[in-house]
């Protein structure tokens, strides 16, 4: 079975300019979140989808970040302009569904590391 | 904000030997679980523990859960080389937004 896949791996830009990642999850996981992990820390969710809409997305920087998940499968996300702090690896992860009463292991990409210079 | 703090934040020890990190969390959760991230495979899932379970089992991992010290502990027995990475704590409070602690470091040496 296929796993997340993300691209690119690597990506380094200047500070104020735009930058994209795109995510594609296992297929038949309705629920897609995004993670910022910071070197040193633990991944911080910024957004998580249920098929193509948002659940949650209040740690999302939403005046620079901005996400979509158009027809429920693949995913984007936007960095305009991008900051000297956006340093971080970017990582997706996808899992079958999202309830209160089961749980859905989730399951990650490799990871987008951007470097803001 | 992170929920969970894993401590040490690294730890050394050589192959054969027992590796045990901790976990303390904040605020009640549905069900705390442990990951493993290196550079070859990224963030993989370890083990879940449902907050209504005290201990678990899988191959060499022994997890225990304290809801009451709000704290977890992730025991590795026999330690190998392969087993050199990060391991965070990231606890489930409502729906399945994981909260991750910053991490333990752990190198095995041989």
């Amino acid at each position: 079975e296929a796993g997340v896949a993300q691209s690119p791996r690597y990506k380094i830009i200047e500070k104020r300019q735009s930058v994209a990642f795109w995510c594609n999850p296992i297929s038949g996981h309705a629920t897609l979140y995004w993670y910022q992990q910071i070197l040193g820390q633990g991944p911080k969710l910024l957004i998580q989808f249920q098929n193509n809409g948002v659940v949650d997305d209040s740690q999302l920087p939403k005046d620079r970040f901005s996400a979509e998940r158009l027809k429920g499968v693949d995913s984007t996300l936007k960095i305009q302009p991008a900051k000297l702090e956006d340093s971080a690896v970017y990582l997706c992860a996808s899992s079958l569904a999202w309830g209160r009463t089961s749980y859905n292991e989730q399951f990650f990409g490799p990871g987008t590391r951007l470097t803001v210079l | 904000s992170q929920q969970g703090e894993e401590d040490p934040q690294a730890l050394s020890i050589q192959e054969g030997e027992n590796a045990t990190m901790n976990c303390s969390y904040k605020t009640s959760i549905n069900n705390l679980q442990w990951y493993r991230q290196n550079s070859g495979r990224g963030l993989v899932h370890l083990i879940l523990i449902r907050s209504n379970e005290r201990e678990k089992h899988s191959g060499r991992l022994r997890v225990t859960l304290d809801t009451s010290k709000k704290s977890s502990s992730l025991l590795i027995t026999a330690s190998r080389a392969a087993d050199t990475a990060s391991y965070f704590c990231a606890t489930v409070q409502s729906g399945y937004a994981l909260n991750f602690g910053k991490g333990t470091s752990l190198l095995v040496t041989p």
